[in-house]
């Protein structure tokens, strides 16, 4: 039933060690997202992705990266975690043409310790 | 480029008093504007959408708001709040194909 689901629901590791995080969407929608929301509730966009291309936000450390093995999946790997990415990660996903707005998933609270 | 406003972090109000939620924005081109709802520990859910048409947009829970263009503005209203109400609420902006930009969102603190 859910139509953005994310695992896991939380995760706790420790710094250095690499991790993902899944996103399924079961809404037929073309492009996915990635947000990450810091500890004072600001979202910033991370990355989005449809079948033509991935757009990547320039800030974004080259330790992240977003792996689409087909339309409904967008998942996010990250290599040797630092202190600074503990956040929750949100993933998204829209039409294309984004009237309709962004259905998200419920969040990723990544700790890094 | 776009960008979003939220001139308040944070709106204390009693419950069944009105609330006004402010939100300016800022685009070279046309504008879609949204504004979600976050409850605690939980992803955002849309509340309401601007695309075209009538500038006064009702959402869901009662929440209304109103495009001005001149004031490039679309601030967020309930008449009568509820504790249940208590959240953080983000506005965003589109320009159609591009990804939404969000404000840095306004937690509304509603007591008895």
């Amino acid at each position: 039933d859910t139509a953005v689901s994310q695992t896991p629901k939380y995760l706790v590791t420790q710094m250095g060690n690499d991790k993902s995080i899944k996103c399924e969407q079961n809404l037929g929608h073309d492009t996915m997202y990635w947000y990450k929301q810091d500890s004072k509730k600001f979202l910033k966009i991370m990355f989005s992705y449809n079948n033509k291309e991935l757009i990547i936000n320039e800030t974004v450390p080259n330790r992240f990266s977003p792996k689409s093995p087909d339309k409904a999946h967008l998942n996010l790997h990250i290599n040797s975690l630092e202190l600074g990415d503990s956040a929750v990660y949100f993933c998204a996903s829209s039409q294309e043409q984004v009237t309709r707005g962004y259905t998200f998933g419920s969040g990723t609270r990544l700790t890094v310790v | 480029a776009q960008s979003v406003t939220q001139l308040d972090s944070q709106v204390p109000v009693f419950e069944e008093a009105p609330v006004e939620l402010r939100c300016n924005y800022s685009s070279s081109v046309s504008v879609y504007l949204f504004w979600y709802v976050q409850y605690p520990n939980q992803g955002l859910q849309l509340l309401l959408k601007y695309l075209s048409g009538s500038t006064l947009v009702k959402g869901i829970n009662g929440f209304e708001a109103e495009f001005n263009k001149s004031q490039t503005s679309f601030h967020l209203r309930k008449p009568s709040v509820h504790i249940s109400d208590t959240a953080e609420y983000f506005c965003a902006v589109s320009s159609g194909y591009s990804t939404l930009t969000f404000g840095k969102g306004t937690m509304l603190l509603v007591s008895p």
